[in-house]
């Protein structure tokens, strides 16, 4: 059973230029979110999907920032015109529906992080 | 909007002694997580605790919840180096199924000789 993967694992940019990254759910969990963490913080949420359809979105991600998951199994979180502000780990995490509990458990992936110089 | 603090922020302990590292949060919730990170890495899940009451035990940590008190509580037996690392408290605070979380800042756990 492979668990949630991320790609690339770090990824250094410069300021202005477009950035994606991709995240690989554990199979058959139908709910994928994605997560960022800057230094000595806890991960703040950014959005999540179920199957394809995206659910929610934060107020922290930006119009530079699109998120897809277009066919239900993998999806991608693009950066536009990055900024120094950008640069954090991005984690993803896949999670299972337990029964009438609901999404009660979230596997997250090794990250991706960002430096934007 | 939820809060989620976490108390203390940084916990330097001797290696045998116990320890109790608290989470509270400031809106209504039954869910509540406790992670692991260690430096550069990604989050390992310790505990889910999804009731008032709950109380979990893995080796030498325990956790337990209280809902009515909105504070959860990760208790370190007789500590040895390899707990040392950051753990994070977190939160869900959706009104419906979404189970988005909130997380604490962490407590970085030190464990000397």
């Amino acid at each position: 059973d492979t668990g949630v993967s991320q790609d690339p694992r770090h990824k250094i940019t410069k300021r202005g230029q477009n950035v994606t990254f991709r995240c690989d759910p554990i199979s058959e969990h139908n709910r994928l979110y994605w997560y960022r963490q800057t230094l000595g913080q806890g991960p703040e949420f950014l959005t999540y999907f179920q199957n394809e359809a995206q659910l929610e979105k934060s107020r922290l991600l930006s119009d530079r920032f699109s998120a897809e998951r277009p066919k239900g199994s993998f999806s991608t979180l693009e950066i536009q015109r990055t900024e120094q502000g950008d640069s954090a780990m991005y984690l993803c995490a896949s999670s299972p529906k337990r029964g009438s509990w609901g999404w009660i458990e979230q596997y997250f992936g090794p990250g991706t992080r960002l430096t934007v110089t | 909007e939820l809060k989620v603090e976490q108390n203390p922020l940084f916990l330097s302990m001797q290696e045998g002694k116990n320890y109790t590292i608290y989470c509270n949060y400031s809106t209504t919730s039954d869910r509540l997580y406790w992670y692991r990170q260690d430096p550069g890495k990604s989050l390992e899940s310790l505990f889910v605790l999804l009731s008032n009451g709950a109380v979990k035990q893995e080796g030498r940590l325990m956790a337990s919840l209280d809902t009515k008190a909105r504070l959860s509580t990760l208790h370190i037996t007789a500590a040895v180096h390899d707990l040392s690392a950051t753990y994070f408290c977190a939160v869900d605070g959706s009104t419906g199924t979404a189970s988005k979380l909130t997380f604490g800042t962490g407590t970085r756990l030190q464990v000397t000789l």
